[in-house]
């Protein structure tokens, strides 16, 4: 079975800051791997989704992510956050949609 | 407007009292799943639909049924409801049943219940 690992419960960074957040997956075959969002009262939207080919990927609002079969990761990245950012950030692996734990970002000025 | 509708939004009840909490998507989506999020648990798949009269459970199944007997909804029905299944519920649905590994989720805005 396959299943996911965010290693941060929350993440907190000023505006304009970098920020990475951290996401591993077990899988004995192959993986799609997705980072979705949610902003307060709202429902999850897709950010981004990796399924093959160019490990590093371009989603919505600057973010990207990189997939790195060796060390089975798929970081969500960000060179410079706004307070609008501020969400909670979900990894999700194909098999059912398996999701992460979620990770909270507050974006601070 | 594409969107997936679910209703109510939030919903106090107490043990025992039967409920549903409704789902409905305008985009003739073939795939509809229910998760609940808790805290530090993330979302966790309860149920899911491949298509009219085609469903099967989750990862946590228990004390929840389903139906689907037309493509647009899918309903959520907790025949007794307990505490522990106080918690926030999503709807979401997939283009076709296919793309259930690769396509993109499209979320409902939650029901949050609490039971008493």
């Amino acid at each position: 079975a396959q299943s996911v690992t965010q290693l941060d419960s929350q993440v907190p960074v000023f505006e304009e800051a970098p920020v990475e957040l951290r996401c591993n997956y077990s899988s004995s075959v192959s993986v799609y791997l997705f980072w979705y969002v949610q902003y307060p009262n709202q429902g999850l939207q897709l950010l981004l989704k990796y399924l093959s080919g160019s490990t590093l990927v371009k989603g919505i609002n600057g973010f990207e992510a990189e997939f790195n079969k060796s060390q089975t990761s798929f970081h969500l990245r960000k060179p410079s956050v706004h307070i609008s950012d501020t969400a909670e950030y979900f990894c999700a692996v194909s098999e059912k949609k398996t999701f992460g734990q979620g990770t909270i970002l507050t974006v601070h000025p | 407007e594409a969107q997936v509708t679910q209703n109510p939004r939030y919903l106090i009840t107490v043990t025992g009292k039967k409920l549903t909490v409704t789902c409905s998507q305008n985009m003739n989506h073939e795939y509809m799943s229910w998760y609940r999020q808790d805290p530090g648990l993330g979302l966790r798949q309860i149920y899911y639909s491949m298509n009219v009269e085609v469903t099967d459970k989750g990862d946590v199944p228990e004390g929840y049924k389903v139906s689907r007997k037309e493509k647009r909804n899918f309903p959520l029905i907790l025949e007794s409801p307990s505490p522990n299944q106080t918690s926030l519920y999503f709807c979401a649905s997939i283009r076709a049943s296919a793309e259930r590994n690769t396509g993109e989720l499209f979320f409902g805005e939650g029901s949050r219940l609490t039971v008493l």
